[in-house]
């Protein structure tokens, strides 16, 4: 499995962008790049997933250069409530036909201040 | 949609001691994955269940045992409870039959405290 590397932590304020850097150097061509957001006591959340190029949806944008050697998540306008720990992910989706396990990092902690 | 339940919120036990966890996944979902977090640690993968089965074990000792029901609930039992069990349990659902994009549903976890 590919291991990520990502910030510790990461400061901004209310409305700016956040682009939240992750590296994975040995990523496989089968393997996709999963975001998830979690914040205090609660179960992880999807962002956002991709296999290359950009991918966008209601929440956050993805990024993927063409040697897919890293990945970046872009969250607009963040408000104070964005403040939570980012993981990204990357592995092959599937195992065996079926969902394959999640591999955690230690995540990227996003504060947000007003 | 209830999305993916757990239950209890919240447990205290002593070393030694046995806790079962249990998982009700969202509907339409047939797989169970379990993890846990410890404080400050991103999750760690214990098993996966499917059709009944643990397809997927992560580096977990045998204390860690698990368990599907025909309806796709499930439980996580944990026996001889450690200090180091203490942690957030948590139960991610998903299709049985993987996709091009899949995505794990996570349950609100259960915090588990061994004293």
């Amino acid at each position: 499995l590919a291991k990520t590397t990502q910030p510790i932590s990461m400061d901004s304020y209310e409305g700016q962008e956040v682009n939240i850097t992750c590296s994975h150097n040995n990523i496989a061509t089968n393997d996709y790049i999963t975001w998830y957001q979690q914040f205090p006591s609660q179960g992880p959340r999807f962002i956002i997933q991709g296999y290359k190029t950009k991918v966008t949806n209601e929440v956050a944008s993805l990024f993927i250069p063409a040697d897919r050697k890293s990945s970046t998540l872009s969250l607009p306008r963040v408000s104070l409530s964005d403040t939570a720990v980012y993981y990204c992910l990357v592995g092959d989706l599937n195992y065996g036909g079926a969902t394959n396990k999640l591999i955690f990092g230690t995540g990227t902690l996003l504060a947000v201040q007003p | 949609d209830a999305g993916v339940t757990q239950s209890p919120t919240h447990l205290i036990k002593t070393r030694g001691q046995q806790v079962t966890l249990r998982c009700s996944p969202k509907s339409g979902h047939d797989t169970v994955s379990w993890y846990q977090q410890a404080l400050g640690q991103g999750p760690q993968f214990i098993f996966q269940y499917y059709e009944e089965e643990e397809r997927q074990r992560g580096n977990f000792p045998d204390r860690f045992s698990g368990h599907q029901f025909p309806n796709y609930s499930s439980e996580l039992n944990v026996n001889a409870l450690l200090l180091g069990d203490s942690a957030l349990y948590l139960c991610a659902s998903s299709p049985g039959l993987a996709g091009v994009q899949e995505t794990q549903y996570f349950g609100p976890g259960t915090r588990l405290l061994v004293l």
